[in-house]
């Protein structure tokens, strides 16, 4: 089974600074696809990034980009120039490249950004 | 366009009781599912639809029945409600079950 671990249930960072917010998975699959996904105090789930496993270039989304390194099965997110509006919970989901869905998620960062 | 819509947002049980959350999506997405969130445990999958006339379970389906009679439909129906079931649930959708799925606002339930 697959699983997604978060080692850090809460995180601050001052604003116009940068922050990485670690994501480990365990998997024996080969293709699978890595998300990041934002929830701020609205409680709304918001795409914030996606890998694909079979790509080497990291992704990248304005002031967001990961740290995909496979062979250490880690998926890190990197903000750049926080800003208040990055304050949320954050998970790492991890999905298997097969049909039916296997969306797994990690238990979430709670990210600060201080004035 | 709505995208992903969800009610209610709020809802109140008491033991034993049935309720049905309702979702709806107005993107002709094939794939749907529910979570449900619980404080330090992320979101963890109860059932999921790859097309109309389609359910599947998914990590946590005791307690929950859900069908797909429409694309744009998918309720998670609570047969007897319990106090284990009070939890955020959200609704999410996708072009497919292997595309990033969109999620709608959520419903918070409290069993008591």
């Amino acid at each position: 089974a697959q699983t997604v671990t978060q080692s850090q249930p809460e995180m601050s960072v001052q604003e116009a600074e940068t922050v990485t917010l670690s994501c480990t998975y365990d998997t024996s699959e080969n293709n699978y696809y890595l998300f990041w996904y934002k929830q701020p105090p609205s409680r709304q789930m918001i795409l914030v990034i996606r890998q694909e496993a079979y790509k080497q270039q990291n992704a990248t989304e304005n002031r967001f980009s990961v740290n995909f390194q496979k062979a250490a099965k880690s998926f890190s997110l990197k903000i750049s120039d926080s800003q208040l509006g990055d304050t949320a919970m954050y998970f790492c989901a991890f999905m298997t490249d097969n049909y039916g869905q296997n969306f797994v998620f990690g238990p979430g960062t709670r990210l600060s950004v201080l004035p | 366009n709505a995208g992903v819509t969800q009610t209610p947002k709020f809802q109140v049980l008491k033991t034993g009781q049935s309720m049905t959350l309702q979702c709806a999506q107005d993107m002709n997405h094939e794939y749907m599912s529910w979570y449900r969130q619980d404080p330090g445990m992320g979101l963890r999958l109860i059932h999921y639809s790859v097309g109309a006339g389609i359910t599947d379970q998914g990590e946590v389906p005791n307690g929950y029945n859900v069908s797909r009679s429409t694309t744009e439909d998918f309720p998670l129906r609570l047969l007897s409600a319990a106090p284990s079931q009070t939890s955020v649930y959200f609704c999410a959708t996708a072009p497919s079950g292997l595309e990033t799925q969109y999620f709608g606002p959520g419903t918070r339930l409290l069993v008591l």
